[in-house]
């Protein structure tokens, strides 16, 4: 089972800032498969960001993932007052279990 | 528009078992570019997977539950289900169900689409 660890566990910055979350896993994940979410309270993930750089449908470009192998990094440009929140990795370059970090909360 | 939304009892009792259903619309469970998903969150903690479903009816489940989960599915009323045996008060969580991308035969990726949630409290 591949274990991502995320840090810092709570990124505090104010709106229009630059974000920086850390994703490292236990093992190399193939083809860069990795995921970010992020969850507000009270709601379920939303996909951000998956094959680790690509943004999904709708996702401001503010938004920005990289990384490979065992290092992955979520970038939020600008934060906005919205963006204060949780955030999950994801990995699925391995067989199951396909599995998530802890989170990083970034908040105000 | 894709839609997902998680219905069943909200309390259950130890040693119970927790039945779960997902009403997907705006897309087919019968599609053969996904699986079909479940993910649990203990309040205030992180997410687990749980397992998936295939249209075909092939399912992966994760070891850590494999023993009292079943995933299944209804394709003529584009639902899939969940049910875990035997709980405990450590199964008390959020119980999402999401549509999970399948890139290849062996491969699934990322949740799309998510439910709501709904919160299952196992207490006597």
């Amino acid at each position: 089972e591949i274990v991502l660890t995320q840090s810092p566990d709570t990124l505090c910055l104010s709106p229009g800032e630059r974000a920086t979350l850390s994703c490292r896993a236990s093992q190399s994940v193939s083809s860069s498969y990795l995921a970010w979410y992020q969850q507000k309270p009270g709601q379920a993930p939303r996909l951000l960001i998956y094959d680790a750089s690509s943004r999904a449908t709708g996702i401001p470009d503010r938004f920005s993932g990289s990384g490979f192998g065992t290092d992955f990094t979520l970038t939020i440009n600008r934060l906005e007052p919205e963006d204060f929140a949780v955030y999950y990795c994801q990995q699925y370059g391995s067989s199951p279990p396909w599995t998530f970090g802890q989170g990083t909360r970034v908040e105000i | 528009q894709v839609q997902l939304q998680e219905s069943g009892p909200g309390l259950v009792k130890p040693s119970e078992t927790l039945s779960l259903t997902c009403t997907v619309s705006g897309a087919s469970i019968s599609s053969s570019s996904y699986y079909w998903g479940w993910i649990r969150q203990p309040p205030g903690k992180g997410l687990e997977w749980i397992g998936s479903i295939y249209y075909s009816g092939n399912t992966y489940y994760n070891a850590s539950l494999k023993s009292r989960v079943t995933i299944s599915k209804d394709t003529s009323k584009n639902q899939f289900y969940l049910m875990l045996t035997s709980v405990t008060a450590a199964d008390t969580a959020v119980y999402y169900c999401a549509r999970h991308r399948r890139y290849s035969s062996s491969s699934l990726g990322y949740f799309d689409y998510w439910g709501p949630g709904t919160l299952v409290t196992v207490s006597s």
